[in-house]
């Protein structure tokens, strides 16, 4: 069964620093869709970066950036050069091309503090 | 700007009563649906929708129920039978159901359901 998981439940960075957060999935569809979303303690979702499946590059946006691995299934989310605002729970999400819901699995969250 | 409008921000419930959150898109968005996120947990989906007239259930549908009478509207009415609704809840929206994987989620800005 479709599945995603975040193992870090908390992370701590100093700020400027680089900072990696995991997520690994298990699909047997060869077509998906990878999301990272940023929860700040106002609670709304903010959308940071999308890898498929098929793409040859890892994708990038600003400072952040998807390690993605399709053979250890996993695609984790680096963020460079850490600022005190990118303190949140992040969430690794996936999109099956199978399915006929277009729901999005999430798994349970990291939530990263950044340290002055 | 296009957008997923959620209201209220706040909600109190006293015990008994239903109250309904609302969720408006004008993204002309097909795909909706409602998540429930408890304090420092993951999202856990209530109820979708693919098309107008037509919903499904999720994970925790108990206590909970939806309708979808226009494109733009999905509103959760959160029960009596529902016996621990406190809770943060979140409606995103999608543009499409079938397998563009990079199709991600809109998200609303939330509703902090208390009981009191």
């Amino acid at each position: 069964a479709q599945k995603i998981t975040q193992t870090q439940p908390g992370m701590f960075v100093q700020e400027k620093e680089a900072v990696t957060l995991d997520c690994t999935y298990d699909t047997s569809d060869p077509s998906y869709g990878l999301f990272w979303y940023k929860q700040p303690s106002s609670g709304e979702m903010i959308f940071l970066i999308y890898q498929g499946s098929y793409d040859q590059q890892n994708a990038t946006e600003g400072r952040y950036s998807l390690n993605f691995q399709k053979a250890r299934k996993s695609a984790n989310l680096v963020i460079s050069a850490s600022q005190l605002g990118d303190s949140a729970m992040y969430f690794c999400a996936m999109r099956e091309g199978s399915s006929n819901t277009g729901k999005l699995i999430f798994g349970q969250g990291t939530t990263l503090q950044v340290k002055p | 700007d296009g957008g997923i409008t959620q209201s209220p921000k706040y909600l109190f419930r006293k015990e008994g009563q239903n109250v309904t959150l609302s969720c408006e898109q004008n993204l002309n968005h097909d795909a909706m649906y409602w998540y429930r996120q408890d304090p420092g947990q993951g999202l856990r989906l209530i109820y979708y929708s693919q098309i107008v007239n037509d919903f499904q259930k999720g994970d925790i549908a108990e206590g909970y129920s939806v309708s979808r009478e226009k494109k733009e509207s999905f509103p959760l009415t959160v029960t009596s039978a529902q016996k621990n609704p406190t809770a943060f809840y979140l409606c995103a929206s999608s543009a499409g159901t079938g397998g563009a994987v990079g199709n991600g989620y809109t998200f609303g800005s939330g509703t902090r359901l208390t009981v009191v």
